[in-house]
C-alpha cells in the first residue's frame, strides 16, 4: 500500500493563479481531510469529507474548493491564489471518522509570490 | 481565540532522561485527545491517544496523561531516544468532530 500521497511535493504559484493539489489514499478510508501548516498555528483543518460525494468546510475553508468523487481522491483547488496561502498542505484519512487515527500524506509546500 | 496551547517552543533533553511535553485547553466539551509525531519533510503521524473516561494511557514507552480539571494534557517519554526528536502536536477533539490541534512542541534528544 502507497498509502497517502500527495502530488506536487512543491509548488510556486503568482498571485492570481489558480492549481490543483492532488491526494490519493488505497486504504479504501471514508474520511479525508486537508490541513495546512503555518509556523506557530499549529494544523488547521480546511475542508473534509465523510465519503464519496460529501464534504464540508474546516476551520479556515476560505479560497479553496473541494470535491470527493471516488473514496480514493480527494483533490483541493486554490481558486485565486493569494500570499497568504502559502503554507505546507496536508491531505490525511482515517477509516471511520475524524476521531481516530488519521494517517497522513508528506505534505506539498506551496508558495505564492 | 486558541483553544488549544503548547507553550513551550521547544525542548531539549539527554539521551536516557525523560520528555515531558505538555498542552492546555480550554474547550471542556473536548472528549478525545491525541498526540502526532512529525519529522522534518514528512507528514504527521499518530503516536498516542486518550478519551475523557481515562486518565492514563501507555505505550510502550509513551503514556499520556490527562487532568480533565485542570484541562491539562501531557505526554511522557521514558526513556527518550534521539530517534525520538521531532516537533509533538496535540490534538483535541469534541461534538463537533473536528480536530483541533497545538501549534507544536520541537523535542531535540541529544545523544
Amino acid at each position: 500500500n502507497a498509502g497517502v500521497t500527495q502530488t506536487p511535493k512543491f509548488q510556486v504559484l503568482k498571485t492570481g493563479q489558480s492549481m490543483t493539489l492532488q491526494c490519493a489514499q488505497d486504504m479504501n478510508h471514508e474520511y479525508m481531510s486537508w490541513y495546512r501548516q503555518d509556523p506557530g498555528m499549529g494544523l488547521r483543518l480546511i475542508h473534509y469529507s465523510v465519503g464519496a460525494g460529501i464534504t464540508d468546510q474546516g476551520e479556515v475553508p476560505n479560497g479553496y474548493n473541494v470535491s470527493r468523487s471516488t473514496t480514493e481522491d480527494f483533490p483541493l483547488r486554490l481558486l485565486s491564489a493569494a500570499p497568504s496561502q502559502t503554507s505546507v498542505y496536508f491531505c490525511a484519512s482515517s477509516t471511520s471518522g475524524l476521531l481516530n487515527e488519521q494517517f497522513f500524506g508528506p505534505g506539498t509546500r506551496l508558495t505564492v509570490l | 481565540d486558541q483553544q488549544v496551547k503548547q507553550n513551550s517552543p521547544s525542548l531539549s533533553v539527554q539521551e536516557g532522561r525523560i520528555s515531558i511535553l505538555n498542552c492546555d485547553y480550554t474547550n471542556s466539551m473536548f472528549d478525545y485527545f491525541l498526540w502526532y509525531k512529525k519529522y522534518p519533510a514528512e507528514g504527521p503521524t499518530f503516536l498516542i491517544s486518550i478519551s475523557s473516561i481515562k486518565d492514563k494511557n501507555e505505550d510502550g514507552r509513551f503514556t499520556v496523561f490527562l487532568n480533565k480539571s485542570a484541562k491539562h494534557l501531557s505526554l511522557h517519554i521514558v526513556p527518550s531516544q534521539p530517534g525520538d526528536s521531532a516537533v509533538y502536536f496535540c490534538a483535541f477533539s469534541g461534538n463537533t468532530g473536528k480536530l483541533i490541534f497545538g501549534q507544536g512542541t520541537t523535542l531535540q534528544v541529544k545523544p
